[in-house]
């Protein structure tokens, strides 16, 4: 296993398009996790799942995002009708809740330019 | 509000030149506090998890300590691949999956 993988490494698009993005967990992990950050800023909370349920969300994600994860596998973040401030790393990272252990793993990222 | 405030923003060392990084944190409930380290365009790498006050954990030359208010990462003697942003985490209680963090700090390690 080589970890959580993301795909694309970068996207840019134009306002007002939709852009999907993937995430690849590690294999065992069962808690698959979205974040997005902007420069100089630490990583911010957007959602997790737990299996294939979407078990919290984060005031910062509008209607305009969308989450998936179908089969508890690997999932996918969509943006609907982009905007400039959209534009950020989006990390994905995934953990295997056992015993208090919460070590999160995270991606590489996706870096969405919306212009 | 749950907050966590890092300081130093920057951090510039010479090679070899022990030093402190700071983490405090104001929350309600503390279910762990998170080290990572992050390189220029990759995702975070984990360090450490810390539980309650008193809790130590060394990696390298990396050693983080836990009170009831702030954490501390220690590095000693750092050499130039120890340059990087380090990012403190807290999981609060009350929340599954968030990990609140802090801006970070920039470590610059020079020869």
């Amino acid at each position: 296993d080589t970890g959580v993988s993301q795909d694309p490494r970068h996207k840019i698009t134009k306002r007002g398009q939709n852009v999907t993005f993937r995430c690849d967990p590690i294999s065992e992990h069962n808690r698959l996790y979205w974040y997005r950050q902007t420069l100089g800023q630490g990583p911010e909370f957007l959602t997790y799942f737990q299996n294939e349920a979407q078990l919290e969300k984060s005031r910062l994600l509008s209607d305009r995002f969308s989450a998936e994860r179908p089969k508890g596998s690997f999932s996918t973040l969509e943006i609907q009708r982009t905007e400039q401030g959209d534009s950020a790393m989006y990390l994905c990272a995934s953990s295997l809740v056992t015993a208090g252990n919460y070590g999160y793993t995270f991606g590489s990222g996706t870096r969405l330019t919306v212009v | 509000e749950d907050q966590v405030t890092q300081s130093p923003e920057a951090l510039r060392l010479q090679e070899g030149e022990s030093s402190s990084l700071n983490c405090s944190y104001t929350v309600s409930g503390l279910r762990g506090l998170f080290w990572y380290r992050q390189d220029p365009g990759k995702g975070p790498e984990f360090l450490f998890t810390l539980y309650s006050a008193g809790e130590e954990k060394e990696k390298e030359r990396l050693k983080a300590t836990l009170t009831k208010k702030e954490s501390f990462l220690h590095i000693t003697a750092p050499k130039p691949e120890d340059s990087a942003t380090y990012l403190c985490a807290v999981r609060v209680g009350g929340s599954q999956g968030n990990l609140i963090f802090g801006k970070g700090t920039k470590l610059s390690v020079k020869p």
